[in-house]
This record gives structure tokens, C-alpha cells and sequence, in this order.
């Protein structure tokens, strides 16, 4: 069974183009969530897909964007990239609408570093 | 949950010692509390999920307890090994805030041999 997958591991972009990561949930997980981690910071909730539609959305600008499939994978986008986007994102599948309960399973990560 | 913090930020233990972890959140309109563990070059593992006040959950040698009414929570580690080395970080979440979680910035725990 395979966890949550992220792609690509490591992507170097420069200041002002566009980027898209990609995410595959864990199986069975209809839900994906999107972190930021900045270095020496703890993970900064970006937004969260359920049923195709951006459910919450963190303290990010519009530059962010995402899409959820009807295969419950997900992409985030980061348009006009500043040097401050370098950082970890990561990926964060989970069942549901948000039950108490339900813990996230995270994958690995794209270190993306901006120049 | 609008602010986690977590106590110390790092720690360096021998091994066989036990340590413990301080998880401190807002404790008006709570809703859950997370303790991940992430070890270098993986990913984040869920620990424990805690919702009630009192509630007491252990793994092994990792144990944590809550404390709604005061806004913590402890991770305690019995019998540190160096495979015990990681981050820990603990995650609040709010009534209203669906399945965001807001993020403490972590307690890097390091067990010497």
C-alpha cells in the first residue's frame, strides 16, 4: 500500500517563474492538505482539498493555487516565485471531512529552492 | 488554534535517560491536538491524536497527556535511544478550522550512545 507520494523530491526555479508541484494521497484518502515549511519553522497549513474544492485556505497570497482530481491527487501552484518561497512543501493525505479524530499521513516533501 | 509553541527547541540526551516535551496552545475553542515524529529525510509519522481533556495515550516508550482547560500537552519519552533521535512536533487544531492544523515549530531531540 503505498503512502503518500510527492513529486519532484528537489526542483530549483528563479525568481518570477511558475512552479507546480504534484501529490498522490495515501489510498482510501479523499482529503490532501498543502504545508510550507520554512526553514527553523515549524509546517504552515496552505490550503486544504476535499471533493474537488479548496475547503480552507492558510494566510498565503493568491500566487498559491491548487487542484484537487477526481482521483483525489493534487497539485499546488506558485506563480511570479520570490526568493522567500524556498522551503519544504509538503503533502498531507487524510480521509473525510475533517473528523477529530483523523491524523494525517504525510509524504516526503519537494525542497524547492528559488535563486 | 491561532498559536503552538513548543518547549525546548532542542535537546541532547544520553541514552537510557527520559525526557519530556512541552506542547502549549490556546486552550479556548480547542478541538485536537497532533504529536508528529520526524526523523531526518523522511516523513512526518503521526504519534498520537488527543481530543479530551485528561486523555492519556502511549506508544511503546512515547506517552503524552493533555490538558484542555490549561492549553498543554506533554510528550514523554521512558528510555531514550538514539533511534528515539528526531524532531517532534505537536499540532493544534480548532473547532471551526475544518482539518487545518496549526504547527509548533518542533522539539529537535537528539540521544547520544
Amino acid at each position: 500500500d503505498a503512502g503518500v507520494t510527492q513529486s519532484p523530491t528537489h526542483l530549483i526555479k528563479t525568481r518570477g517563474q511558475q512552479v507546480t508541484l504534484r501529490c498522490s494521497p495515501k489510498s482510501g484518502h479523499d482529503t490532501v492538505s498543502w504545508y510550507q515549511q520554512a526553514l527553523g519553522q515549524g509546517p504552515q497549513f496552505i490550503f486544504q482539498y476535499y471533493e474537488e474544492e479548496e475547503r480552507q485556505r492558510g494566510n498565503f497570497p493568491d500566487r498559491f493555487s491548487g487542484h484537487q482530481f477526481p482521483n483525489y491527487s493534487s497539485e499546488l501552484n506558485v506563480n511570479a516565485l520570490l526568493l522567500g518561497d524556498s522551503a519544504l512543501y509538503l503533502c498531507a493525505s487524510s480521509r473525510g471531512a475533517g473528523t477529530a479524530n483523523e491524523k494525517l499521513f504525510f509524504g516526503s516533501g519537494t525542497q524547492l529552492s528559488v535563486l | 488554534i491561532l498559536n503552538v509553541e513548543q518547549s525546548p527547541q532542542s535537546l541532547h540526551v544520553q541514552e537510557g535517560d527520559s525526557t519530556n516535551f512541552t506542547c502549549s496552545f490556546p486552550s479556548s475553542n480547542f478541538y485536537a491536538l497532533h504529536w508528529y515524529r520526524w526523523e531526518t529525510a523522511k516523513s512526518p509519522e503521526a504519534l498520537f491524536v488527543m481530543t479530551l481533556n485528561g486523555d492519556e495515550k502511549k506508544k511503546g516508550r512515547i506517552s503524552a497527556t493533555l490538558n484542555t482547560k490549561e492549553g498543554y500537552s506533554y510528550l514523554y519519552i521512558k528510555g531514550s535511544q538514539p533511534e528515539d533521535s528526531a524532531t517532534y512536533l505537536c499540532a493544534g487544531r480548532g473547532g471551526t478550522s475544518y482539518g487545518k492544523l496549526t504547527f509548533g515549530q518542533g522539539t529537535i531531540l537528539t540521544v547520544h550512545p
